[in-house]
């Protein structure tokens, strides 16, 4: 099973909006509203953002949204902050495969 | 709180095995799934496999990438996840993450991982 898709870059300027993409296919994201999305910063441990397409851990601020439709998810970041500059990986689960990532985008803030 | 803490990485040569530990605190080990997740150098997350609960039967399940080299196993009453790495190929160099699922189809916690080398 291949990696899901997502642009290598996106950038927006403080207070802006950025919106990353992950595309599978049905077997993964198509099939399943198990679609979470991580926040790696460099060096460090990745950390869950949102879970089950929209849902958001506590203490993860509402700037962060997630949607589906058909094969491609979708992460929004509003209201950009220097803080949010880091690598974002999307993941689905994938039936027999259990789970499969995205190919990572590194956001920059501008 | 809750802590992962991985140990057993180092440099090994193309064919050698080495054994990865996780040593979790802080929950109820025996309540949850854990992980193994990988990333190389400068690239991205990979899953490597999964140790189920005993509530699942301790099924473990494995990436293609891996099968019949690693298992993954755990010691509910040391609270300890392992990982076994057998045949080691010079693609196997990564970090290796040990990750807590948290029961809804997403994993919640991570440990701060631990870099294996296959190199001559």
């Amino acid at each position: 099973q291949s990696a899901l898709t997502q642009p290598p870059s996106a950038s927006g300027s403080p207070g802006q909006s950025v919106t990353i993409s992950c595309t599978g296919t049905s077997s993964d994201v198509g099939g399943y509203n198990y679609v979470s999305w991580y926040q790696q910063h460099p060096g460090k441990a990745p950390k869950v953002m949102i879970y089950e397409v929209s849902k958001r851990p506590s203490g993860v601020p509402d700037r962060f949204s997630g949607s589906k439709s058909g094969n491609t998810a979708s992460l929004t970041v509003s209201g950009l902050q220097a803080e949010d500059e880091a690598d974002y990986y999307c993941s689905s689960y994938g039936g027999s495969i259990l789970w499969v990532f995205g190919t990572g985008t590194k956001v920059t803030v501008l | 709180e809750v802590q992962l803490v991985e140990s057993g990485g180092g440099l090994v040569q193309p064919g050698g095995s080495l054994r990865l530990s996780c040593a979790a605190s802080g929950f109820t080990f025996s309540d949850h799934d854990m992980d193994w997740v990988r990333q190389a150098p400068g690239k991205g997350l990979e899953w490597v496999g999964r140790a189920r609960r005993k509530a699942r039967s301790y099924k473990t399940e494995y990436a293609a990438s891996v099968i019949g080299r690693f298992t993954v196993s755990r010691d509910d009453s040391k609270n300890s996840l392992y990982l076994q790495m057998n045949s080691l190929k010079t693609e196997d160099t990564a970090v290796y993450y040990c990750a807590r699922d948290s029961g809804l189809y997403h994993t919640d916690y991570w440990g701060q991982g631990t870099l294996v080398t296959v190199s001559s």
